[in-house]
Parts: structure tokens; C-alpha cells; sequence
């Protein structure tokens, strides 16, 4: 049970932002919210991941709800190479990350 | 970000035979690695949590003496897939923690499995 919730698919137009959101609203005070990406016939690549505060890195940023419920995956400008499943998972100490459907990201040009 | 590395990347066996696939942390130390499996269109499906220097802990419904983990070292976790059958064809996929980077688990590239 990967206790989060995501859409099942997106869209995007190029150069536009992309917000993913995900719901995680059984989430414990210890767990982090990570998030990461996958295209096919790969490894999944890290992408984010927060604990309470707002994250930025040069991929995405990740808005975390005040009450934590639920998290969003902002990529500021799509491009045809961020079309992938992305994942948003939770894990807290050494527990492994447990994956849900995930929302497939199709973006067009 | 750090680097996880799996070998082979695809392998064909025959049935009734076993397999090994590697899974390295190349520039740092990970005591727990983590295997997954996943069909196509399908998610990442955990398998097991690999420790080094003890056995591993097995989900549920996963037949440990048919997947066999080691994990001998701080950058090595194995995993044999014993007696192959068509069914285990699969993309076989393990993670590893880096401690150093703020708990950040970083994934291989994946290993294809096809059993024939």
C-alpha cells in the first residue's frame, strides 16, 4: 500500500509549468514526502523530496501542504523530456519507498 | 546525485536455472538496498530489504529461497533468481540509501529478465 494518491494522468504544453499533485493524508510526522520520475525501460531518478518546508533544486520545486496532507510537484517549464510517470511516495528512517500508480506526464509541443 | 549501478542490464537464461543480477553504490556506502520488480505498464513492486552483513527481509508473498539477496559488502547487494521460470521474466530494479545525502535513495538502471 503505497498510502498515496496521485492522478492517474496529466497534461502539459511545452514551456508551460506542471503542477502534480499527490495526497498522502495518513502521513505520520516522521515520514518525508519524496517524489521521483520514470521512463520506460528505467530506473525510477530522483527528482525531490521534503519533510515540512518548501523544496527547490535545479529539477522542481515541492510545495508541502501546511497540515502535510498533501504535497505538489511544480516543474516550472515542461519539456518533451519530462514526459514520464512521476511518483510520489513517503518513507521515514529506513523504511523502503513504496510505489502507487503514479501519474503519467504526457506533454506536448 | 549519487550513483547506483546494476549488472547485467538484460539477461536471457533457460528455465531451471539461476541468475544473478549486481547491484552497486558506486561513490558511497549503503548498509540498506532495497529490490524491486515490476511488470510492464505496471508500478515498482518492493521485494525485499537488503542489510549488509544479515539476511534480508522479505515481503510478503515473496519466496525467499527463490530470490535470494545478499548483501555482503557496504556497495554490493545480489540477487539470484533461482530455478527461473517464464514467469520471473521481469524488470528487476534495486535502490540503495546514501546516509551522506540526507537519506536520498538513489535506484539502478534496472535489469530485464526474460526466461524462456
Amino acid at each position: 500500500d503505497a498510502k498515496t494518491t496521485q492522478p492517474n494522468s496529466m497534461e502539459s504544453n511545452e514551456e508551460e509549468p506542471v503542477h502534480l499533485p499527490c495526497n498522502h493524508s495518513t502521513i505520520s510526522g516522521t515520514d518525508y514526502i519524496h517524489w521521483y520520475r520514470q521512463l520506460p525501460s528505467q530506473g525510477p531518478e530522483y527528482v525531490i523530496h521534503g519533510l515540512t518546508s518548501n523544496v527547490n533544486n535545479r529539477m522542481a520545486s515541492l510545495a508541502i501542504a501546511e497540515d502535510r496532507k498533501s504535497s505538489t510537484l511544480i516543474l516550472h517549464r515542461a519539456t518533451l523530456r519530462d514526459a514520464a510517470v512521476y511518483y510520489c511516495t513517503r518513507s521515514s528512517g529506513n523504511t523502503p519507498l513504496v510505489f502507487g500508480k503514479g501519474t503519467r506526464l504526457s506533454v506536448i509541443a | 546525485g549519487a550513483v547506483v549501478s546494476q549488472h547485467p542490464s538484460w539477461v536471457i537464461c533457460k528455465s531451471g536455472t539461476s541468475v544473478k543480477i549486481e547491484c552497486r553504490s558506486l561513490d558511497f556506502q549503503a548498509t540498506t538496498m532495497f529490490w524491486y520488480r515490476q511488470f510492464p505498464k505496471q508500478s515498482l513492486m518492493l521485494m525485499a530489504t537488503s542489510n549488509e552483513g544479515s539476511k534480508a527481509t522479505y515481503e510478503q508473498g515473496v519466496e525467499k529461497d527463490k530470490f535470494l539477496i545478499n548483501h555482503a559488502s557496504l556497495t554490493l547487494s545480489t540477487l539470484t533468481v533461482t530455478s527461473a521460470h517464464p514467469e520471473d521474466s521481469s524488470f528487476y530494479i534495486c535502490s540503495a540509501r546514501d546516509v551522506g545525502s540526507g537519506n536520498t535513495i538513489y535506484f539502478g538502471e534496472g535489469s530485464w529478465l526474460t526466461v524462456v
